[in-house]
């Protein structure tokens, strides 16, 4: 069965760093691009990021890009989001999610999603 | 940068048919997915491809897009239809996700 399980949301102050992980098992990790989407309580999804399989090549958001990286380590099983100069909108449940790895060009879709962790910024 | 638009909410009455649009420029030359959210879960992918249901979804629930509409349609709603659904797309290095529409089964 795969499973993605986040960790490492806790509250940080405005202008802050965090790093959240992401858990991986039941499938064969380094075969599969990677996604980091998140939600506003009681609002739509915004996505984030997408690392592809090897690494290589990163996606960013607007709103995140130069402040957030994106990473994995295949050897762990691992995904990564860290995080820098935080403010109150990057408040938000922070999903990490399969994708699909369709062999099909501009394709990109999340097949399996984890439950999210919490990241709160605020002073 | 690409958008997609949702209808806020959507009722359907138990056991008839529900249709859920997703509006983009020209969306039906690109790859539609469609995600379920209920209450407090994370999302589950119902729809890839435009048409593809993957496995687990029943087989209630199927896709089209043609020129700017993309459309997710849900036969004989169940209560256990009601949920948030987004659709979503890739577009120029970037996801694209719709704003979500809140069907509800009356």
């Amino acid at each position: 069965e795969v499973q993605l399980v986040e960790s490492g949301g806790v509250a940080v102050q405005p202008g802050g760093s965090l790093r959240l992980s992401c858990a991986a098992s039941g499938f064969r990790f380094d075969d599969y691009p990677m996604h980091w989407v998140r939600q506003v309580p009681g609002k739509g999804l915004e996505w984030v990021s997408l690392i592809s399989w090897d690494g290589s090549s990163t996606y960013y958001a607007d709103s995140v890009k130069g402040r957030f990286t994106i990473s994995r380590d295949n050897a762990k099983n691992s995904l990564y989001l860290q995080m820098n100069s935080l403010t109150a909108e990057d408040t938000a449940l922070y999903y990490c999610a399969k994708d699909a790895g369709e062999p099909v060009p501009d394709n990109y879709y999340m097949a399996v999603w984890g439950k999210g962790t919490p990241v709160t910024v605020s002073s | 940068s690409y958008e997609l638009t949702q209808p806020l909410s959507l009722s359907v009455a138990l056991g008839q048919t529900a249709r859920l649009t997703c509006g983009g420029n020209n969306i039906g030359s690109k790859n539609v997915h469609w995600y379920q959210q209920r209450p407090g879960q994370a999302p589950l992918l119902v729809m890839y491809r435009d048409r593809n249901r993957p496995s687990g979804i029943p087989e209630r629930f199927s896709g089209s897009s043609s020129g700017d509409t993309a459309t997710l349609t849900i036969s004989r709603a169940q209560a256990g239809d009601e949920a948030d659904y987004f659709c979503q797309l890739w577009d120029n290095r970037t996801a694209v996700f719709g704003g979500g529409t809140k069907l509800t089964v009356l």
